[in-house]
C-alpha cells in the first residue's frame, strides 16, 4: 500500500536554509506536494512537483525529486520565523482522481 | 472567487451525539474530498464525491459516518453516536477535474472543522 514518511521535526537558526526530507512508496505517484499547516489553520497548498521532474524552484522554495530512491525534499533557503510550522508531503496516485496520501508532518521551528 | 468554506470551524459535542460538519466546494468545483486529521497525524482519506454521487468510500469507517453530495448545497459530512476517539480536524478538498485528468495544483483544502467530543 502506499506510504508516506517524514521526519517529525527540524529546528533551524533564522536565516538558515531549512531541508525537509519525505520518502514514498508509491511509484505510480503522479504529483507530489508540500503543504504548510500553521497552528490551528488549514493546510496552505506551498509548492507541487509532477513525478517526471527533478527539480522545481519557487522563491525561497526547492523542491527535489528523486524518483529512483522515491525520496523528495523541500528547501528553504533563508528561513524566517514566520516559517515555523507542521510541513506536510503529499502524494497522488495513479487513481485519476485526486485523492492524496499525506505523512504525518515535520514540525519546523525557527528561533531567533 | 472564494474558497473551500467550511462550517462549522469549531463544534463540540457530547459523547453519543450527532455531528454534521458542512462544505462548500468552489465555485465551478464538483469534485469533494473530506480527509480527517488526528491529534499529531497527517491527514487521512476519507471520501470522495461528485454531485448525488459517492464514488471512493474507501477511508470511512464502516460504521456512524456517512457523507452526501446534493445536486443543491454543500457537502455534508455526518458523524452519528460520537465517540471521543473521532476528536479530530475534518477537511473538505475540492478539485475541477474529471477522473483521469490528473490534478497538479488544483486541488484546493478548506479550513478545516475542529470536533471535540466530550
Amino acid at each position: 500500500g502506499e506510504d508516506v514518511e517524514q521526519s517529525l521535526f527540524l529546528s533551524v537558526r533564522e536565516g538558515d536554509s531549512s531541508v525537509i526530507n519525505c520518502t514514498y512508496t508509491d511509484s505510480s505517484s503522479t504529483y507530489l506536494y508540500w503543504y504548510k499547516q500553521e497552528p490551528g489553520a488549514g493546510l496552505q497548498l506551498l509548492t507541487y512537483i509532477f513525478s517526471n521532474m527533478d527539480m522545481k524552484q519557487d522563491q525561497r522554495l526547492t523542491v527535489l525529486l528523486n524518483k529512483k530512491d522515491k525520496h523528495l525534499s523541500l528547501r528553504i533557503a533563508d528561513t524566517q520565523t514566520g516559517d515555523s510550522a507542521i510541513y506536510f508531503c503529499a502524494e497522488e496516485g495513479e487513481s485519476g482522481y485526486s485523492t492524496l496520501t499525506f505523512g504525518k508532518g515535520t514540525m519546523l521551528l525557527v528561533s531567533p | 472567487n472564494a474558497g473551500v468554506m467550511q462550517n462549522p470551524r469549531h463544534l463540540v459535542r457530547r459523547r453519543g451525539q450527532e455531528a454534521r460538519l458542512r462544505c462548500s466546494p468552489m465555485k465551478g468545483h464538483s469534485h469533494v474530498y473530506w480527509y480527517r486529521q488526528l491529534p499529531e497525524e497527517g491527514l487521512k482519506f476519507m471520501v470522495y464525491l461528485q454531485k448525488e454521487n459517492i464514488i471512493d468510500e474507501s477511508g470511512m469507517p464502516k460504521e456512524r459516518f456517512s457523507a452526501e453530495f446534493p445536486k443543491e448545497g454543500p457537502s455534508i459530512l455526518r458523524i452519528q453516536q460520537v465517540v471521543r476517539g473521532d476528536s479530530a480536524a475534518y477537511f473538505c478538498a475540492s478539485s475541477p477535474l474529471l477522473p483521469g485528468q490528473g490534478s497538479g495544483n488544483t486541488i484546493y483544502f478548506g479550513e478545516g472543522s475542529w470536533l471535540t467530543v466530550v
